[in-house]
């Protein structure tokens, strides 16, 4: 069935770091892969999203590349900001799976000043 | 603004008691989810509903029960019989549910603790 592996957190970074968090996946169709940031106390909220191969999405300074070859969707950023602590989830919904999106187990991140 | 809201914020069961929680959306979308989160663990489906008067068992369905009356609402009833409800719940929709493309939104979510 379809997974979603993420790097273990948490992670630990100083302000304007590089950030990276990996994750791979495990499909059986052509999935649709998201990246969602979940902050303390918060739900989850969509941070970009990939919908076909070599497809990149961005947003607020995150990249991810949907990597058919490696099948893989890693998150990263330039320049990290303490605002930016919180939890990860890498996802991915795939049509052969049904309508259901399976989450990764998050990776905590936490960038000191 | 359009969005989901989750009620209670924090909710106390006892033992035995059955406890409800309110999942409301004014998105218009047609799907709407519950999930559990647990510490340290990614999301575990619970159940869905794609339509109105539909709705399926996730992964974690036993010891809860749901109704899907109308398009805004999708209550989470967790019973007696979940034997270790404490956790974060989490309710989001999505505008349709057979295209894998379209992410969901998410409330905030409601922390059950047992008293």
């Amino acid at each position: 069935g379809n997974s979603v592996t993420q790097m273990e957190g948490p992670v630990t970074l100083s302000e304007e770091a590089f950030l990276t968090i990996n994750c791979t996946y495990t499909a059986t169709g052509y999935p649709s892969l998201f990246w969602y940031v979940q902050y303390p106390g918060e739900g989850l909220q969509l941070l970009l999203k990939a919908t076909k191969a070599d497809d990149k999405g961005s947003n607020k300074g995150f990249e991810a590349t949907y990597r058919k070859e490696t099948t893989s969707f890693h998150l990263e950023k330039g320049s990290v900001q303490v605002s930016d602590s919180a939890v990860y989830f890498c996802a991915l919904s795939d049509q052969t799976g049904g309508f259901k999106t399976i989450f990764g187990a998050g990776t905590r991140l936490f960038v000191k000043a | 603004d359009g969005g989901i809201t989750q009620s209670p914020k924090y909710l106390f069961r006892k033992e035995g008691q059955n406890v409800t929680l309110s999942c409301e959306q004014n998105l218009n979308h047609d799907a709407m989810y519950w999930y559990r989160q647990d510490p340290g663990q990614g999301l575990r489906l619970i159940y869905y509903s794609q339509i109105v008067n539909d709705f399926q068992k996730g992964d974690i369905a036993e010891g809860y029960s749901v109704s899907r009356e109308k398009k805004e609402s999708f209550p989470l009833t967790v019973t007696s019989a979940q034997k270790n409800p404490t956790a974060f719940y989490l309710c989001a929709s999505s505008m349709e549910a057979v295209y894998s493309n379209q992410p969901q939104h998410f409330g905030d979510g409601t922390r059950l603790s047992i008293l």
